[in-house]
């Protein structure tokens, strides 16, 4: 059981550069989840997706859209990469719509360098 | 708003030892609280969370937390620490008002010496 898979793991853009990360779950959850980790801030939200085709924004939204692909599919794009995006990025999906009462699965992450 | 702070960015324990790591929330209304652990190169993973009812919860390897609304905190206890236990722990507050908004600590490296 792959729970929740991200890709790529390592990425290196340059300014100004555009990417998308892709995250999908194999567990037909309805919520799906990024988050961007920096040191000593913990993690902070960037968009979520209730359930499929929906979209709304987190606490750090600037510089980031998403799509909802379809139930399993849940992905991140950054379309002008800026140094302040050096993160590690984390998507995690959960079975209800909400994250306030439940378990969210998390994937191991995608490291993202931005010069 | 909520908030969580983490006291303590590192805390290191002997093999055997009482593990505490310290968690304190702001949260307008009654709140979630939640212990999560990430291993090295994983994502994190639910140890342990409280909604209502019983102030003290038991988690996954042995942890536990006390949520005490008076200070409000929600400590993460274990008797015995482990050299497997060794890893970052966050803990994280939702209001049950607030969707999806899951507000998380900065974090706390738990290190076990031998």
């Amino acid at each position: 059981n792959a729970g929740v898979t991200q890709t790529p793991k390592f990425q290196v853009l340059k300014t100004g550069q555009s990417m998308t990360l892709q995250c999908a779950q194999d567990m037909n959850h309805n919520s799906m989840y990024w988050y961007r980790q920096d040191p000593g801030m913990g993690l902070r939200l960037i968009y979520y997706s209730a359930s499929e085709g929906t979209t709304d924004k987190g606490e750090v939204p600037n510089g980031y859209n998403v799509s909802r692909l379809n139930k399993r599919e849940f992905s991140l794009r950054l379309e002008s990469a800026a140094p302040s995006q050096t993160s590690v990025y984390f998507c995690a999906s959960g079975q209800g719509q909400t994250a306030t009462n439940e378990k969210l699965f998390f994937g191991s992450g995608t490291q993202l360098s931005v010069l | 708003a909520q908030s969580v702070t983490q006291l303590g960015s590192h805390v290191s324990v002997s093999e055997g030892a009482l593990v505490l790591l310290r968690c304190n929330y702001s949260s307008s209304v009654p709140p979630y609280l939640f212990w999560y652990v990430q291993y090295p190169n994983q994502g994190l993973q639910l140890l342990l969370k409280y909604t209502t009812g019983a102030t003290l919860v038991k988690g996954i390897n042995g942890f536990e937390a006390e949520f005490k609304k008076s200070e409000t905190s929600f400590h993460l206890t274990k008797p015995s620490a482990h050299m497997s236990d060794a890893a970052e722990y966050f803990c994280a507050v939702s209001e049950n008002n607030a969707g999806n908004m899951l507000t998380f600590g900065g974090g706390t490296r738990l290190m076990v010496k031998p």
